[in-house]
């Protein structure tokens, strides 16, 4: 199984600033198959990144992705009030799929 | 618009069994694999199952490998998932979610499943 741990736990920033979250795969990852997740409270989750760094339908550009191998990175430019969520990093190129364990973005 | 819209969710006493159906609709169902994606209270995401568009492939988690039986009836546009001899830890809100490819790229709302 290709463990996937994020880091870290917790991110408080405020309005405005960047944000940047780390996902880490215990296996190098199968092609470019790692994508990032938003989820507000009560909500399903919303795919934001798939293949590393490739943009969902929809979502702004101040969400990018980055990395190789086993580490990878979401970066936020300029988080917006809604912006203030859990992201979720996860690699679907080998069975069985695998998420980390979330980062928690919240208002400083 | 792609819709997913799961039921069959409720409190049941471990030991039981629970069918959960998703309904879809907005893409060409059968043409896509078809995942279950689950979601302990307060906990993150855990992968549970996918099937291929024609039923033909079929991969589990360990943790519920052997008792829980995903399925889908292309022609009804409908995802299922049978979970049998149910644990306290089976507990979560259990989401529909479309796949492209591996990709679980559109999630239901969810139906909640206890098991108490």
């Amino acid at each position: 199984e290709n463990v996937v741990t994020q880091s870290p736990d917790t991110l408080s920033l405020s309005p405005g600033e960047r944000a940047t979250l780390s996902c880490r795969t215990s296996q190098t990852i199968t092609y470019t198959y790692l994508a990032w997740y938003q989820q507000k409270f009560g909500q399903a989750p919303r795919l934001l990144i798939y293949d590393i760094s490739t943009r969902a339908s929809g979502v702004p550009d101040r969400f990018s992705g980055s990395g190789s191998g086993t580490d990878f990175t979401l970066t936020i430019t300029g988080l917006e009030p809604e912006d203030f969520a859990v992201y979720y990093c996860q690699q679907y190129g080998t069975s069985p799929l695998t998420f980390g364990g979330g980062t928690k973005v919240e208002i400083k | 618009e792609v819709q997913l819209v799961e039921s069959g969710g409720g409190l049941v006493q471990p030991g039981g069994s629970l069918r959960l159906s998703c309904a879809a609709s907005g893409f060409t169902f059968s043409s896509s694999w078809m995942n279950w994606v689950r979601q302990a209270p307060g906990r993150g995401l855990e992968w549970v199952a996918h099937i291929r568009k024609d039923g033909g492939e079929i991969h589990y988690v360990d943790s519920v490998r052997g008792r829980f039986t995903i399925s889908r009836d292309n022609a009804k546009n409908s995802l299922y998932l049978q979970m049998n001899s149910l644990r306290v830890e089976d507990t979560a809100v259990y989401y529909c979610v479309k796949g492209s490819g591996w990709l679980t790229m559109n999630w239901g709302q969810g139906t909640l499943v206890t098991v108490s």
